[in-house]
């Protein structure tokens, strides 16, 4: 059973691009977290989605980032026109229903030039 | 909104020296995990504590939940340099049973 995969596992963009990473969830799990982590700090959540479905999306920012669970594929989370504070690395979570622990991914670590 | 703080933040020791990470929550929690994530890698779930003044145990590692579940602590044993990384404690509140807070973490270095 393939635990949550995540890619790219390291991305490099210049300012103004766009950011995609793509997270897989775990066999049967049908939810999805998004977290962030800045260097030498914890995880900050995101983003939950279920299938189709975002169920909160408190943590992200206003502007420029958006996340999609669609019913067919890997969750996605777009940030347009990166900047520099948007380097980090970015954790994909899943879930099966019913269950509370969170099965992490290995992270796309983001770099902005 | 929750916060939750973890201290040290840093902390080198002997291998085979005792270590303990704490964790404080500013509210009640209904659950706290604990993740470890070894440099470059990512987080490991690896427990959860739900009870009031729930004291766990996975080898050398003990993990105890707060009588009023708003601290945690985790103390590891005769460290070995397996150990090394950083601790994570993460907590829910009881208005969500998703939502996870994380602490900054500690990170433990081992000197062989």
């Amino acid at each position: 059973n393939a635990g949550v995969m995540q890619n790219p596992r390291h991305l490099v963009r210049r300012r103004g691009q766009e950011a995609r990473l793509r997270c897989s969830p775990m066999k049967g799990h049908s939810h999805v977290y998004w977290y962030r982590q800045l260097p030498e700090e914890g995880l900050k959540f995101m983003v939950y989605l279920q299938k189709e479905n975002i169920i909160d999306e408190s943590g992200m920012p206003k502007e420029r980032f958006s996340a999609e669970f669609p019913k067919e594929g890997p969750s996605i989370l777009r940030i347009q026109q990166v900047v520099r504070g948007d380097s980090a690395a970015y954790f994909c979570a899943s879930s099966p229903i019913g269950q509370e622990t969170q099965y992490f991914g290995p992270g796309t670590r983001l770099l902005v030039l | 909104g929750q916060q939750v703080m973890q201290i040290p933040q840093y902390q080198h020791v002997q291998e085979g020296e005792d270590f303990t990470t704490y964790c404080n929550s500013s509210t009640t929690l209904s659950n706290i995990q604990w993740y470890k994530q070894r440099p470059g890698g990512h987080p490991v779930f690896l427990i959860q504590l739900v009870k009031s003044g729930e004291v766990k145990k996975q080898k050398r590692l003990t993990f105890q939940f707060g009588e009023a579940k708003k601290n945690s602590s985790l103390h590891i044993t005769a460290t070995q340099t397996t150990d090394v990384g950083t601790y994570f404690c993460a907590g829910r509140s009881g208005g969500s049973n998703y939502k996870l807070t994380f602490g900054k973490g500690t990170l433990l270095t081992v000197n062989p």
